[in-house]
Parts: structure tokens; C-alpha cells; sequence
């Protein structure tokens, strides 16, 4: 079985550019979330779908961050400008239905703005 | 507020010692918490959940306690071996929502 798979695996742009990262959950898992992790942090909880309703985005930044998983199956973050503290690793991962207590990462997108 | 705190300094241990991670929280009140592993460049990947009311869960060489009176988990790694050498990461849940804790580098020397 495939695991969570998320492209690209490194990204390098100049800051006030835009971004995008792509995440495709394990198959049939319903719930996926978007992590961001800081270097010698722990990850943090950007946003989390049920399908292709966002449950939960409270973290996120609206202002220059947005999300969407359209068809309920695979995800795209943006991040429009990017600034220079958003250098970090954006991880994805995704649970099954009724199992959300075992979530699946992915290997994250490691951004670097600079 | 609320504060996950793992051990703050990077675990070294012989082969064949037991590894042992601390986690203390406050401001919560979880249902569960999790284990996860961590290795550089990769996504973290489960390991243990041990429930509110369950207070130890083995699996293989490794083995979790919670206590929710002094709010603290203990993560062991017995007869470690090189390979658990990696960044554990403890996280308390509430309903879906995982809060982590900054982990804790261990390595174990051959």
C-alpha cells in the first residue's frame, strides 16, 4: 500500500513569490491534515479535512495561506507571498474514516525562502 | 498556557541500555496520547497509543506509562540497538487535534 506522497520534496524561492505543495493521502483515508514543523520543533496543525470540507482551519494564515481538496482526494497548500519565516517543512497526512486516533505522514515539502 | 515538554537534552545510550523519554504537559486534558518516530528528512511515523484510562501499553521492545495525576508519559526503548537512533516525538490528542512536543534526539552507540 502506498503511503501519504506529497511533491515537491524541497523547494527554494525568493521571498514575496508564491508556492504551492501537493499531497496525496493513502488511499480511502477521508481525513487529511497539513502540518507546518520548524526546525527542532515539533509539527503544528495548519488545517484538516473531513473529504473535501476544511473541519478545522483555524490555524491557518488566512491572509497569505490557503488550501483546497476539491474532489475530497488529493490537497494543494498555497502560500501567496511567501515570506522569510515560512521557511519550514510542510508536512501532510491523512487517516481513515472513524480511525482518526493513527494518522499517516507524509515525508513533508522542506521550503526555503529566502 | 498550555506546554508539552519532552526531555530538553539529546539522549546517548550504549547498546543493549534502555532508553527512557519524558513527557510533561499542562493545560490539558487529553484522551489519549501518542508516540511517533521521527527520522531526518521523513514524516513521523506512529508507534503507540495509550488511552486516558489505561495506564501502560507495550509493543515489542518498547513500553509507554501515562500517569494523568502528575500528567507525564515515560517512552522506553529496551535493548536499544543503533537503529532506534531517531527523534521521538510524544503528542496528546483531543478528539482529532494532535499537539506535539519538540521530541527528543536519542542515539544509541554500538
Amino acid at each position: 500500500e502506498a503511503g501519504v506522497v506529497q511533491s515537491p520534496r524541497y523547494k527554494i524561492i525568493e521571498k514575496k513569490q508564491p508556492v504551492a505543495f501537493w499531497c496525496n493521502p493513502i488511499s480511502g483515508h477521508n481525513t487529511l491534515y497539513w502540518y507546518l514543523q520548524n526546525l527542532g520543533q515539533g509539527p503544528e496543525l495548519l488545517i484538516r479535512y473531513e473529504n473535501e470540507e476544511a473541519v478545522d482551519d483555524s490555524q491557518l494564515p488566512k491572509d497569505r495561506f490557503s488550501a483546497e481538496r476539491l474532489k475530497g482526494v488529493d490537497s494543494t497548500l498555497k502560500i501567496q507571498p511567501a515570506e522569510l519565516g515560512d521557511s519550514a517543512v510542510y508536512l501532510c497526512a491523512s487517516s481513515a474514516r472513524g480511525e482518526t486516533d493513527t494518522q499517516y505522514f507524509g515525508p513533508g515539502t522542506r521550503l526555503t525562502v529566502l | 498556557s498550555q506546554k508539552i515538554e519532552q526531555n530538553s537534552e539529546a539522549l546517548n545510550i550504549q547498546e543493549g541500555k534502555t532508553a527512557t523519554l519524558t513527557c510533561n504537559y499542562t493545560n490539558y486534558s487529553p484522551a489519549y496520547l501518542q508516540w511517533y518516530r521521527q527520522d531526518p528528512g521523513r514524516g513521523p511515523v506512529f508507534l503507540l497509543l495509550i488511552r486516558e484510562n489505561e495506564k501502560e501499553k507495550r509493543k515489542e521492545r518498547l513500553k509507554v506509562t501515562f500517569d494523568t495525576t502528575l500528567k507525564q508519559s515515560l517512552f522506553h526503548i529496551t535493548a536499544s540497538q543503533p537503529a532506534d537512533s531517531a527523534t521521538y516525538l510524544c503528542a496528546l490528542a483531543d478528539d482529532y487535534k494532535l499537539s506535539f512536543g519538540a521530541g527528543t534526539t536519542v542515539t544509541v552507540r554500538a
